[in-house]
């Protein structure tokens, strides 16, 4: 069985903070996609990022940046210099190479000015 | 251009209806879905669709039946509705199996009464 916990259920920081939302996932397969997708308060499901079981790099994307280590099950995202506008929810999700998302609970991230 | 789009954008009704929400994608992608997210937020899907046939239907109650015309769309079917499916509903679709990031529609907020 597959599954992605976000232990983070609420973050509220201060414009201009770092701010690390963790995710921790379970799978017994060897290959597997990791997903981050962003919800505003608007509604819609914006996705950020794909990364598959065999790639361990790092990435940066702007403020955006992301930590997969196996080793330890996580796959970290963290946003520098956070805006107002990051204010929204996050959910990290996984999947082997079926048909289903798993998502996590999601980590409602608040930044105010 | 929506890339996907659902209808309606919200749906308000008496228990025991019977309702329709309608999906189209204009991305020429061979596999959708549908996605429930309850008022706390989780995300699950319920069932996929891959070039009009059925792959996953998550444990989901006879009372919903998805239908798709075409690999372009997507309905999901209602019957009976029930308090417990109020809920916001998700169209998505992508390029081949569940491995490839997510087009997710704007979602429709189905109240019951």
């Amino acid at each position: 069985a597959q599954k992605v916990t976000q232990a983070q259920t609420e973050i509220s920081v201060v414009e201009k903070e770092d701010v690390t939302l963790d995710c921790v996932y379970e799978t017994r397969d060897t290959t597997y996609y990791l997903f981050w997708y962003k919800q505003p308060p608007s509604g819609e499901l914006v996705f950020l990022i794909r990364r598959n079981s065999f790639d361990e790099q790092n990435e940066i994307s702007g403020r955006y940046s992301w930590n997969f280590q196996k080793s330890t099950s996580s796959f970290n995202f963290t946003i520098t210099a956070s805006q107002v506008v990051d204010s929204a929810v996050y959910f990290c999700a996984l999947t082997n190479s079926g048909y289903a998302l798993n998502f996590g609970r999601g980590t409602s991230l608040l930044v105010t000015p | 251009d929506t890339a996907v789009s659902q209808t309606p954008k919200y749906l308000v009704t008496q228990m025991g209806n019977d309702k329709s929400i309608k999906c189209e994608q204009n991305l020429g992608h061979d596999t959708m879905y549908w996605y429930k997210q309850d008022s706390k937020k989780f995300l699950k899907i319920m069932f996929s669709y891959n070039n009009k046939e059925l792959i996953i239907n998550e444990t989901v109650p006879n009372r919903f039946s998805p239908k798709s015309p075409d690999k372009a769309h997507l309905n999901l079917h209602i019957n009976s509705l029930e308090l417990g499916d109020s809920a916001v509903y998700f169209c998505a679709s992508s390029f081949g199996t569940g491995q490839e990031k997510l087009f997710f529609g704007s979602g429709t907020q189905l109240s019951v009464l």
